[in-house]
């Protein structure tokens, strides 16, 4: 049983790349979301979906693009990466009416230079 | 200014003992609380919840108690074992199921002293 899978796990990346982080989940959650942790900041909500073709801002979107084309992938764009994106990611599912808790990733580390 | 507070980044405990883990949030409007455990290199991964219907909820070792008074709640480890030993998260939010409107925690790294 997979769960939420994220790829990569590390990244490093120049100031001003571009690059998407991956992940999939097998359990036919509609909702997707993507969070960034930092040092002392908890988790914060990037972008989150309620289902193939919709999306919405979270809390810290500036910078990020998101898509859901499936109900199983829901993929983060750094459009051009800056030395604040250094983080570490993680994308979470759930389903939308039941459950209350969210299942996440093993998470992926980006290091912006 | 952060609307969930975990004010103790790090707690150590013996093996045995209690663990108590506190969380403090502002928002009056939050109706459902979760607790999320995350070891090093892992994802957060769901230990337990509560509703503000209720003051307590308990599951095996685990139990969180909550005081909506004082907008307060905890996480009770008993006995605390070494695999305790991860970052404990506390989240909020206003129903059971916006999790959109999830707010977490910083976190409390928790260390269980064989």
């Amino acid at each position: 049983n997979a769960g939420v899978t994220q790829t990569p796990k590390f990244q490093v990346l120049k100031t001003g790349q571009s690059m998407t982080l991956q992940c999939a989940q097998d359990m036919n959650h509609e909702y997707m979301s993507w969070y960034r942790q930092d040092p002392g900041m908890g988790l914060r909500l990037i972008h989150y979906s309620v289902g193939a073709g919709i999306t919405d801002q979270g809390e810290v979107p500036n910078g990020y693009n998101v898509s859901r084309s499936t109900t199983e992938d829901f993929p983060l764009r750094l459009l051009s990466a800056a030395p604040s994106q250094t983080s570490v990611y993680f994308c979470a599912s759930s389903f939308l009416l039941t459950t209350g808790e969210l299942f996440f990733g093993e998470g992926s580390r980006l290091t912006v230079l | 200014d952060q609307q969930v507070k975990q004010n103790s980044p790090s707690l150590s405990v013996q093996e045995g003992r209690i663990s108590i883990l506190n969380c403090d949030y502002t928002n009056s409007m939050f109706d459902y609380f979760l607790w999320y455990k995350k070891y090093p290199a892992e994802g957060p991964t769901f230990l337990i919840s509560i509703s503000s219907i209720k003051d307590k909820n308990e599951d095996g070792r685990f139990t969180v108690f909550l005081n909506k008074s004082a907008k307060h709640l905890s996480l009770h480890i008993v006995p605390s074992q070494p695999g305790d030993s991860a970052v404990y998260f506390c989240a909020a939010s206003p129903l059971k199921t916006s999790y959109d409107k999830v707010i977490f925690g910083p976190g409390t790294s928790l260390s269980v002293i064989p």
